[in-house]
């Protein structure tokens, strides 16, 4: 059972195009976390988010928060093949007192030119 | 600046052989993960340490073997391969004092692709 549930699960779109990616639980946590994987390499951490509604802006990507610390989102402004990658959300669960991550399944996102 | 470096990269067993997947981090991390991940599965932990001598069941246990006798190392033991266990790993290293929430993530390494036929 995935406690983190991404949408969509892949993506594909133009250059110069926007788009979203949604990160989305029924369970309350303490922060959260984006990361970047791409083809055989391990998952790189973008950013971490703690406080609920909290917004954070990374050049052209944009991660939110969410008021109930229960969701989260990722926006990319005009994307770039270099934005090409699995986006995974990860997050720390309230009752977790070792801070282990929870892992959603991923987001694949292709950017063409 | 290393940080987490796995071995080997790459490794075909045969249905009930071993072998160790090495791990090991130079930030001086406290905390080290094993993960799994399967095709749109996302990662799950397999075994956790929050510091030499102190190891701890993930997720998905059954099969593997962890121990860490020293902060820098976390090898990853597998007995009795079995096709349900090909997959790619990642060990992973984190800190609970970096006061800078920007570094507050996971250092992973670049992954073992394992097959097991």
């Amino acid at each position: 059972t995935q406690l983190l549930k991404q949408s969509p699960q892949f993506l594909s779109i133009q250059e110069g195009e926007n788009l979203t990616v949604y990160c989305n639980s029924s369970s309350v946590f303490s922060s959260l976390q984006w990361y970047r994987q791409e083809p055989g390499e391990g998952p790189v951490l973008l950013v971490t988010v703690v406080t609920g509604g909290e917004v954070k802006k990374l050049k052209r990507l944009t991660f939110q928060f969410g008021d109930a610390r229960k969701d989260s989102s990722l926006h990319i402004t005009a994307a770039q093949p270099g934005d090409t990658g699995l986006y995974l959300c990860a997050g720390v669960m309230t009752t977790d007192s070792w801070g282990k991550l929870q892992f959603g399944a991923g987001t694949q996102v292709v950017v063409t030119p | 600046n290393a940080g987490v470096t796995q071995t080997p990269k790459f490794r075909i067993l045969k249905i009930g052989q071993s072998m160790t997947l090495q791990c090991t981090q130079d930030m001086n991390h406290n905390y080290m993960y094993w993960y799994r991940q399967d095709p749109g599965m996302g990662l799950k932990l397999i075994y956790y340490s929050v510091g030499a001598g102190i190891t701890d069941k993930g997720e998905v246990p059954n099969g593997y073997n962890v121990s860490r006798s020293t902060t820098e190392d976390f090898p990853l033991r597998l007995e009795l391969a079995a096709p349900s266990q090909t997959s790619v790993y990642f060990c992973a290293s984190s800190s609970p004092f970096i006061e800078d929430r920007d570094r507050m993530g996971y250092t992973f390494g670049s992954g073992t692709r394992l097959t097991v036929v």
